[in-house]
């Protein structure tokens, strides 16, 4: 089956400008997380969308804001973009949370300019 | 809350073995054991849910010792495959928040 896609896969911005990350899960999960990827900081989490409805969020500015389709499809944005907001940015998804595998998209890699 | 993991960075040869470590602060539910190789997206390797019960890959080993909130993943007979970041992941105790450590850094030689 295919696996979990984002779009676009690099992006270069402004400081200050906003920008919209995709993500498309696999056929059938409910849940997709989004990570923000740093060198040396991990995987930070961000938030978790299921069943159109957030349920978790991590400790980041209220910048970042996303949302779930009724597809499952899930984006993210982020507003007034600081140079700081540069990584790599993942999302995964699975069947109905963390009790079940996490399958990871390829990521958008984010520079901030 | 964060786990920390440890060692940071671990190198080693072909069929050595390894033990990398994850432990929290907090109340465990589960832990979550991830391998990212350069350039590729995480992969889940296995995840240990208080109570024993485990998912995950045969060949791989870990261990989850639910009183002292820490586990332990076993690699063994490294090969050069085996080489990448490993995560760990903890979602506390009434809690369903999957957060994970800052990574080890595993390379193996040949």
């Amino acid at each position: 089956k295919a696996g979990v896609t984002q779009t676009p896969r690099y992006l270069i911005k402004t400081r200050g400008q906003q920008v919209t990350l995709s993500c498309s899960p696999i056929s059938g999960h409910r849940s997709v997380s989004w990570y923000q990827q740093t060198p040396g900081q991990g995987l930070q989490f961000l938030f978790e969308y299921f069943s159109e409805t957030q349920r978790n969020k991590g400790n980041f500015p209220g910048r970042f804001s996303g949302r779930q389709f009724s597809n499952s499809r899930s984006e993210m944005n982020v507003s007034t973009l600081e140079l700081g907001d540069s990584a790599l940015y993942l999302c995964a998804s699975s069947l109905a949370g963390t009790d079940y595998e996490q399958y990871f998209g390829p990521g958008t890699r984010l520079t901030v300019t | 809350q964060q786990p920390v993991q440890s060692p940071q960075a671990v190198i080693l040869r072909e069929g050595e073995d390894a033990v990398i470590n994850c432990s929290s602060s907090k109340a465990l539910y589960s832990v979550h054991w991830y391998r990212q190789k350069h350039g590729e997206a995480p992969v889940f390797l296995m995840i240990l849910l208080k109570g024993g019960e485990q998912k995950g890959h045969e060949k791989i080993s870990a261990s989850f010792n639910e009183k002292k909130q820490q586990s332990s993943l076993y690699l063994t007979a490294s090969q050069l495959s085996y080489s990448g970041t490993y995560f760990c992941g903890t979602v506390e105790e009434y809690g369903n928040k999957l957060v994970f450590g800052a990574g080890t850094i595993l390379r193996v030689k040949s």
